[in-house]
């Protein structure tokens, strides 16, 4: 199975600070990388597809990056409701498998 | 819009079978245009994909569920259902549906992104 690790494991942010958060795979996924967000309590949302394309209702301040093993998930501004745990996701190979998880809280 | 609501009982004693059911509304099943999932979530070991189906009945498991996992659809219904048998206390689990689009087969892998996704439920093995 291919590993996905994510750096790093948890991060306190301002409302209106830039976020990064970052993925990596143990092996080459092209751009099979999805990104979800996960408010306390909730089911995963779907953020960022194909490393890259904002999914349909997603606010333009997150953007995703990256190809080969390398990824990121950027917010460009957080606002309140960004304050929640991200995961990546790589399906390039069978099983899919998931990240660990980036926790953004509140500074 | 879609929206998926998992349903089955809450806790399932070892070593029975975990049953639960994934009701779709607002969409077709059968319109051929999506795969259809499991996903569970440890709160230690995180997210973990189960297995995929598509409305012809075909299907895909996660090969560390040990044949275990079996996803069934009933397109009358417009559901689609979990079967998990011989299970143990490391089920436990949420356990949520998802819709899976934007996908294609790729030397026999489905790439796709879960973007529809239920509400979650909740399952505890335990005697």
């Amino acid at each position: 199975d291919i590993q996905m690790t994510q750096s790093p494991s948890s991060l306190s942010a301002s409302v209106g600070d830039r976020v990064t958060i970052t993925c990596r795979s143990s092996q080459s996924i092209s751009t099979s990388l999805n990104w979800y967000r996960q408010r306390p309590g909730k089911a995963p949302s779907l953020v960022i597809y194909s490393a890259s394309i904002l999914e349909s209702g997603v606010p333009s301040r997150f953007s995703g990056s990256g190809s080969g093993t390398d990824f990121s998930l950027t917010i460009s501004s957080v606002q309140p409701e960004d304050f929640a745990t991200y995961f990546c996701q790589q399906t390039d190979s069978t099983p899919p498998t998931f990240g660990p998880g980036t926790k953004v809280d509140i500074k | 819009q879609v929206q998926l609501q998992e349903s089955g009982p809450g806790l399932v004693k070892p070593p029975q079978t975990l049953s639960l059911t994934c009701t779709v509304s607002g969409g077709s099943i059968s319109s051929g245009g999506h795969y259809w999932s499991w996903v569970r979530q440890h709160p230690e070991t995180g997210l973990e994909w189960i297995g995929y189906m598509f409305h012809t009945g075909s299907t895909y498991y996660n090969p560390s569920l040990k044949s275990r996992a079996t996803i069934s659809v009933d397109t009358s219904k417009n559901q689609f259902s979990l079967n998990l048998s011989s299970v143990t206390a490391a089920d436990t689990a949420v356990y949520y549906c998802t819709r899976v689009s934007s996908w294609a087969i790729v030397r026999g892998v489905i790439k796709g992104a879960f973007d529809i996704w239920g509400q979650g439920t909740t399952v505890t093995v335990s005697s």
